[in-house]
């Protein structure tokens, strides 16, 4: 399995909603992040979990809040987004002790906030 | 810091034909990786060719192979016999030492011709 799934693929949401994204990997990596990609534009860097301990907050709102259950899970849940948070929401693995350093991303969650 | 600067936002390659997309990047690491990630329309972003700077052998995958100048810090992606699947966007990434992020350029869009 070399996969990185996330789910839903779609989402529409209203600003007082509070929803979740979810990735998934079964590669055994040990390192996973979410980015913001915005049409156009190269994905932006949220977070990293490195054995699902958070490692890196790229001066997220807290609108935003990413938890990593266990080594193969990572969410991101959502309360009060704005619409400019409409993006392409997207998670990638890495094994971290690999000297090739390759990232593997998931498909993408397309969140529209209304 | 390191910074990855693509300065086509947009190229044009006929079937069949050749095309060299361009990257460069400002680093004072000594010790790292680059990247060429594909992003067709809606799918799937997806690793093309990655160089590690301690080797100055060229990468290649196939049609795919990049010509490495650590000294101008330039990593180019040259393209043969393009075929429609190819068209993408296209981003140069860098990364250094493990648990980083990548650090993406701008993007390419390469559009393929009949």
């Amino acid at each position: 399995d070399t996969e990185v799934t996330q789910t839903p693929k779609h989402l529409v949401m209203g600003m007082t909603n509070k929803k979740s994204l979810k990735c998934e990997q079964h590669m055994g990596h040990r390192a996973m992040y979410w980015y913001k990609q915005k049409a156009k534009k190269p994905p932006e860097l949220m977070f990293v979990y490195s054995y699902e301990k958070l490692s890196i907050n790229e001066s997220v709102p807290s609108r935003f809040s990413p938890e990593c259950p266990n080594s193969s899970l990572l969410n991101l849940h959502l309360h009060a987004l704005q619409p400019e948070d409409s993006a392409l929401y997207l998670c990638a693995s890495r094994l971290w002790d690999s000297s090739y350093n390759e990232q593997f991303f998931g498909p993408g969650t397309r969140l529209t906030v209304l | 810091a390191q910074t990855v600067t693509q300065s086509q936002p947009e190229m044009s390659v006929q079937e069949a034909e050749t095309v060299t997309l361009s990257c460069t990047y400002d680093t004072s690491e000594s010790d790292y990786y680059l990247f060429w990630y594909k992003q067709p329309p809606s799918r799937q972003m997806i690793l093309v060719i990655r160089q590690e700077a301690y080797k100055q052998q060229n990468a290649t995958e196939n049609r795919f192979s990049v010509n490495f100048q650590k000294a101008a810090k330039s990593f180019s992606l040259k393209i043969s016999d393009s075929q429609r699947g190819d068209a993408a966007m296209y981003f140069c990434a860098s990364q250094w030492d493990s648990g980083y992020a990548l650090n993406f350029g701008k993007g390419t869009s390469l559009l393929v011709t009949p």
